[in-house]
């Protein structure tokens, strides 16, 4: 089976301009969650999709987006970038078990803001 | 999420028991506790979790005290594959809380030769 895809892995952007990240769950899955992580803030949680729904959202400003495909492929966006949001940004996928899930992470797209 | 609490860093020798500790002493009823471990520049794996009894996978052993409030991760036979940074992670079922994560500091592991 294959793993968690994401697109692009590396990116450089400026300050003001967008981008859009994209991840590929692994299949079956229909749970896409988004992670951003800096060295100063670590780890944290940027938002869940389930079904093409939000089910989580983090505390990050509304520059940063997301949505889900029908197939589950997940896109996340940031607008109006800023040098904060040189990041790791790491997309994760779960099944549907009631209780526990597993989360596959994917590689990351490593985004610099100049 | 209960918040949870780990030494920021340990050193291991290989082929040694690496043992993990973590403090989670809010931790509620329904709330599992999850290790999850990061090698450097790719994603966080998924190692075990449980919920009150101790757990054992080909990866790792959980032990929980009776209280819930800590748990020890171990790494039975520790390699320098093993070196990584390693998250306690505590989180109320799916059907609760959806698959949210809360990370900490973690620990960071250095298994020397």
């Amino acid at each position: 089976k294959a793993g968690v895809t994401q697109t692009p892995r590396y990116l450089i952007k400026t300050r003001g301009q967008q981008v859009t990240l994209s991840c590929s769950p692994i299949s079956g899955h229909r749970s896409v969650s988004w992670y951003q992580q800096t060295p100063g803030q670590g780890l944290q949680f940027l938002f869940e999709y389930f079904s093409e729904t939000q089910r989580n959202k983090g505390n990050f400003p509304g520059r940063f987006s997301g949505r889900q495909f029908s197939n589950s492929r997940s896109e996340m966006n940031v607008s109006t970038l800023e040098l904060g949001d040189s990041a790791l940004y790491l997309c994760a996928s779960s099944g549907d078990t009631m209780t526990y899930n597993e989360q596959f992470f994917g590689p990351g797209t490593r985004l610099t803001v100049l | 999420d209960a918040k949870t609490t780990q030494p920021p860093s340990m050193d291991c020798a290989e082929g040694r028991a690496a043992n993990l500790p973590c403090n989670h002493s809010t931790i509620s009823g329904n709330e599992y506790v999850y290790w999850y471990r990061q090698i450097h520049s790719q994603g966080p794996q998924y190692i075990i979790h449980g919920l009150k009894n101790n757990e054992t996978n080909e990866m790792a052993s959980l032990i929980i005290t009776e209280d819930r409030k800590s748990s020890t991760l171990i790494l039975p036979h520790a390699t320098l594959r093993d070196t990584a940074v390693y998250y306690c992670i505590v989180r109320a079922p799916q059907e609760a809380a959806g698959n949210k994560l809360t990370f900490g500091g973690g620990t960071r592991v250095l298994v020397k030769p």
